[in-house]
């Protein structure tokens, strides 16, 4: 599998449920990124984890970070309708500035009113 | 909010032609890169450029691409003679000016038609 692979690549919830989507990935990092993406539309950044850090908060997300198992989840708790659009990871493997990122497969998020 | 603008937000060309993408990033980032998502597929890096050099590029960003900073504000990718498989949206990004240095902000796209 390559980096950042997220599970599920597809995930329907009804309004007001917690949606939490998974990455996997392969090789050491120096951050891990959550970003969503509308329909053909940009990428928008959600929240950065890096390396040394657990889990982070902002919002209504909560990012956890396990480099033990290479892997990484985002939950999105009480979600709306306009949550829909999907969710890629992408990991940061320099340890400086100017890295490029690493794109997983993506999860496509339906929040149904 | 500064944000990272890009244009056109599409374009059509046919093939063999020469496209420029236009990108003007975040004004206090030192970093700059242009990634591209085929369509349905995720998204790739193509290169990214510091201190007005290419600093990492990948192997799709062979000899038909190039990058160009021009003046103090826009960051440009052309592409020679365009193929069919080149048609995709092309983002541009930037980081490490200030906050989180190693976020990077996307623009809005262009998407690419290759006839």
């Amino acid at each position: 599998s390559q980096q950042g692979e997220e599970d599920p690549q597809a995930l329907s919830i009804q309004e007001g449920e917690n949606a939490t989507m998974n990455c996997s990935y392969k090789t050491s990092i120096n951050n891990l990124q959550w970003y969503r993406q509308n329909s053909g539309r940009g990428l928008v950044h959600l929240i950065l984890i890096r390396s040394n850090e657990r889990e982070k908060h902002s919002g209504r997300l909560r990012v956890t970070l396990d480099t033990s198992k290479k892997s990484s989840s985002l939950l999105i708790t009480a979600s709306r309708a306009a949550d829909t659009a999907s969710y890629f990871c992408a990991t940061g493997g320099g340890e400086t500035s100017g890295s490029r990122l690493t794109f997983g497969e993506g999860t496509q998020l339906t929040v149904n009113p | 909010e500064p944000e990272v603008t890009q244009t056109p937000s599409h374009q059509v060309t046919q093939m063999g032609q020469e496209v420029i993408l236009r990108c003007v990033p975040i004004s206090n980032h030192l970093y700059f890169y242009w990634y591209r998502q085929i369509l349905g597929q995720k998204v790739e890096f193509l290169v990214s450029f510091y201190n007005n050099e290419i600093s990492e590029k990948s192997e799709i960003f062979d000899d038909q691409f190039s990058v160009e900073r021009p003046d103090g504000s826009n960051f440009t990718l052309k592409i020679r003679s365009t193929k069919l498989e080149d048609s995709a949206m092309y983002f541009c990004a930037s980081s490490g000016g200030g906050g989180s240095w190693e976020t990077q902000y996307f623009g809005p796209g262009t998407r690419l038609l290759v006839l």
